[in-house]
């Protein structure tokens, strides 16, 4: 299947800080990229919907402002925290769309653990 | 999207064939049918995923009934490996849509 990586794949950072996750298609390209979040013995929620060239479309009560989302290429979006507080720390992961049409498949990619002190 | 239930937890023997069900009882007919699972700490894995016709890959069959109206993803020789959480989700023909991850089976492979 199609590969889609994460980088880092953890960070720590302090409260205030800014940080960047790249979510990478390895081996399709992808217009559309999907950023979620994981809570502890949660399941997947997404946050944002990344569209290459266009700006993100945010669901609803997540900050667009806080989450700062930029997709320049089909092989590359990115995720900043902003100012990052204890309660953004989670699981993040992206996924990106392969293939055309309705049976497309969804791959994503290891996560980002992020734990701001 | 239409809804599934799937049961909260379930256990298998290794060796053994592991089924694990799901109710989707209000599928469209254009909604495909797709399995993930979630091993701790790792991003969602693709397993599988079908229309109306059973499917069957190198992980996984996937056995959808004649209504629709429900599934199961059989493992056929689970291991421990396969220990995760299993995720059923139906899906719209929208190239725009994402995948609404409900909260799973978890899947127990016992030694």
């Amino acid at each position: 299947g199609a590969v889609v990586s994460q980088h880092p794949s953890w960070v720590i950072c302090k409260s205030g800080t800014s940080v960047k996750i790249e979510c990478r298609s390895l081996d399709f390209q992808a217009t559309t990229m999907f950023w979620y979040r994981q809570f502890p013995k949660q399941s997947l929620m997404l946050m944002a919907t990344s569209n290459e060239g266009s700006k993100a479309t945010y669901e609803q009560g997540v900050e667009k402002d806080k989450f700062l989302i930029n997709h320049a290429s089909l092989t590359l979006s990115t995720l900043t925290v902003t100012s990052a507080h204890p309660e953004d720390s989670s699981f993040y992961i992206c996924s990106a769309r392969a293939g055309a049409g309705g049976s497309e498949t969804q791959y994503f990619g290891p996560g980002t653990r992020l734990l701001v002190l | 999207d239409a809804k599934t239930t799937q049961p909260t937890s379930m256990d298998c023997a290794e060796g053994r064939a592991a089924n694990l069900p799901c109710n989707h009882s209000t599928i469209s007919g254009n909604e495909y049918v797709y399995w993930y699972r979630q091993i701790h700490s790792q991003g969602p894995q693709y397993i599988i995923h079908g229309l109306k016709n059973n499917e069957t890959n190198e992980m996984a069959s996937l056995i959808i009934t004649e209504d629709r109206k429900s599934s199961t993803l059989i493992l056929p020789h689970a291991t421990l490996r396969d220990t995760a959480v299993y995720y059923c989700i139906v899906r719209v023909l929208n190239y725009g849509q994402n995948f609404v991850f409900g909260p799973g089976t978890r899947l127990s492979v016992l030694p």
